[in-house]
């Protein structure tokens, strides 16, 4: 069975501040990890994915995402926080090893910026 | 716009009621799927499409529920019988191979 745990309901950042959002995840194959987000009253936005390569991965407005092998992470970053980047963010993984087409989703993490 | 299109986005019924929301994915996928998001939580998995075969179902999927995509191109669910729990955001996604899934603004009903 694939899961994905996001540890935080929210992070809470200054404006121009570096953030992290933290996943990790369980599959029994290889791992395609994604983050999406979203905005009030919107569907999910894709960000960026790692299906193999590098384990950096960079994505839209600015955001990247390292994939950690064997600690089973895939952290969100950005390294600097803007207010319009408040929004909900999932973390969401597919078994490609079992041949899995459908995303099991996070509960998501709500991302607060200051100004 | 090109993107996911789902109708209508907004759903109010009476318990028992059946209702169908209708999905236009991006026209040059071959897979589409549908999901459930209820308040606080992220989209669980409902079924998934390739071009019109149906080729998975989750357990969350009741006999309640149906849902077909007749000639491979836009997909309906149907709920029969609605109950209070079925209160929820209904999303559509489709992608083409392995690439991204892109959503839709999805559908939101409500069951008083």
């Amino acid at each position: 069975a694939q899961s994905v745990a996001q540890p935080e309901d929210q992070v809470n950042v200054a404006e121009g501040n570096p953030l992290t959002v933290k996943c990790t995840y369980s599959v029994s194959g290889n791992p395609y990890l994604f983050w999406y987000v979203q905005y009030p009253n919107r569907g999910l936005q894709f960000l960026l994915k790692y299906i193999t390569g590098d384990n950096l991965v960079k994505g839209s407005y600015g955001f990247e995402a390292e994939f950690n092998k064997s600690q089973t992470s895939f952290h969100l970053k950005k390294p600097s926080a803007l207010v319009s980047d408040s929004a909900l963010y999932f973390c969401a993984v597919r078994d490609e090893g079992v041949g899995r087409r459908a995303l099991t989703f996070g509960s998501g993490t709500r991302l607060q910026v200051q100004p | 716009d090109t993107g996911v299109s789902q109708d209508p986005r907004h759903k109010i019924t009476k318990r028992g009621q059946n209702v169908t929301f209708r999905c236009d994915p991006i026209s040059e996928h071959n897979r589409l799927y549908w999901y459930r998001q209820t308040l606080g939580q992220g989209p669980e998995f409902l079924t998934y499409f390739q071009n019109e075969a149906q080729l998975e179902k989750s357990r969350l999927l009741s006999d309640r529920f149906s849902a077909e995509r007749p000639k491979g191109s836009f997909s309906t669910l149907e709920i029969q019988r609605t109950e209070q729990g079925d209160s929820a955001m209904y999303l559509c996604a489709s992608n083409r191979d392995r690439a991204e899934a892109f959503f839709g603004q999805g559908t939101r009903l409500t069951v008083v």
